[in-house]
Order: C-alpha cells, then structure tokens, then sequence
C-alpha cells in the first residue's frame, strides 16, 4: 500500500494552467477509473474535486480537469486564482480493496 | 445539508484504547459507504478503514489491521473506529468521510463529504 507519487509543489501565475500528476501502479491507478482528487486548504477537511479520473462533483468549477494514462493520473487547474492555492492528493481504489492516497503537491499561486 | 461530527479523540497512552465516533445527518446514511482518514501533524493524507452502508463488509489499511475495527449503527445514524493497542505513530487528526455511493462489488468510492475533524494523540 504505497502512496501514489505526486510532485512535492507546483507553482504558477494567475490566470495561467497548472498539472499535477499522481503515478501508481497496475494495481492502482492503471488499473481502474477509480481516481479522485482532493482539495485541502490549511486547517481545513479535504473538498473532492475530481472523481472517477475526470468527473467533477456538482459546485466544483470547471477549471478542474482530470485525466489518465496509463499508471499516471493528472490534474489540471486552468486559469490559476489565488483561492486555488493549497494542498491537493490524488487518491485511488486499489487491487487489494483499499484506497490509497498521493504524497500531496503543495499549489502556490505567484 | 450534509454534516458528519467526529467526537472521541484525545490523549492516550502507548498501547492504549479509544473508540471514536462520527455522527451524521442530512442524508440517507444506511445508503453509503463510510471511511475513516487521517493525517498525522504536518503529513499527508492516510486512509484507515471503510465499512459498506450494511456494514457486512469492512476494509483496512494495514497498518492498522488487526488493531482498528470500524463498524456502524444505522439506527442511529453513528460511524465508529475502535482503536486498541494504539503507538505514537498513529497520532493525527482522524476524519470521517462519507462515500459518494454506495459500495458496488466492494469497491470504496471517493469520499465527497468530511468531518472537521478529530485529533488523536498517543503518547507517554
């Protein structure tokens, strides 16, 4: 039950698109289309982004995005604001019926 | 609207027991999957448990296999984590999340609701 890999920050200015990517494995990522994304800001609980590799929850914007290839999934985030900066995790069912989540990328906006 | 109220945490010796619970309301709760995560001081997210909306089916990460049992009482619309024989590493605030669904053919489902939170601190 490792974790996902995840870049440890990305930056980027407002307005601009950022990707995060999430890399498993056959057993986890590649394997099914069970990849969400979560959104915590400081002292906060996680808010779900992102399910089902690109589905987005109702009341999420439109400027989330996500996809996969193969092991890796990603994340994109376009037309950077300032409220998007926090901490996001991937997460994803595995072949061993748990659920594993990424290391978390820390989002700065400049 | 959707609320999920974790109470339970606290200071706990080494090898020591506490038992939290999640109380919900605003949705069908016997409809969902539930799932415990937590996140130790400064670390990322780990998840602990999840339980199927009968509660017939339970799943745990390993490294809490064996020690933490989830289980839930639909009739009081409450999620438990009972933690026994706890270790120092497993301090962190513990969440409770709902599932987005129910839990087909025993796959846990992202978590689109989650408590504030409840922080667990085992130590001497």
């Amino acid at each position: 039950q490792s974790a996902l890999t995840q870049p440890a920050s990305v930056s980027g200015s407002p307005g601009q698109s950022i990707t995060i990517s999430c890399t498993g494995t056959s057993s986890d990522v590649g394997g099914y289309n069970y990849v969400s994304w979560y959104q915590q800001h400081p002292g906060k609980a996680p808010k779900l982004m992102i399910y089902d590799v690109s589905k987005r929850p109702s009341g999420v914007s439109n400027r989330f995005s996500g996809s996969k290839s193969g092991n890796t999934a990603s994340l994109t985030i376009s037309g950077l604001q300032a409220e998007d900066e926090a901490d996001y995790y991937c997460s994803s069912y595995t072949s061993s019926s748990t659920y594993v989540f990424g290391t978390g990328t820390k989002v700065t906006v400049l | 609207e959707v609320q999920l109220v974790e109470s339970g945490g606290g200071l706990v010796q080494p090898g020591g027991s506490l038992r939290l619970s999640c109380a919900a309301s605003g949705f069908t709760f016997s409809s969902y999957a539930m799932s415990w995560v937590r996140q130790a001081p400064g670390k990322g997210l780990e998840w602990v448990s999840a339980i199927s909306g009968s509660g017939g089916s339970t799943y745990y990460a390993d490294s809490v296999k064996g020690r933490f049992t989830i289980s839930r009482d639909n009739s009081k619309n409450t999620l438990y984590l009972q933690m026994n024989s706890l270790r120092a590493e497993d301090t962190a605030v513990y969440y409770c999340a709902k599932g987005r669904i129910t839990m087909v053919r025993g796959v846990i489902p992202s978590l689109d609701y989650w408590g504030q939170g409840t922080l667990v601190t085992v130590s001497s």
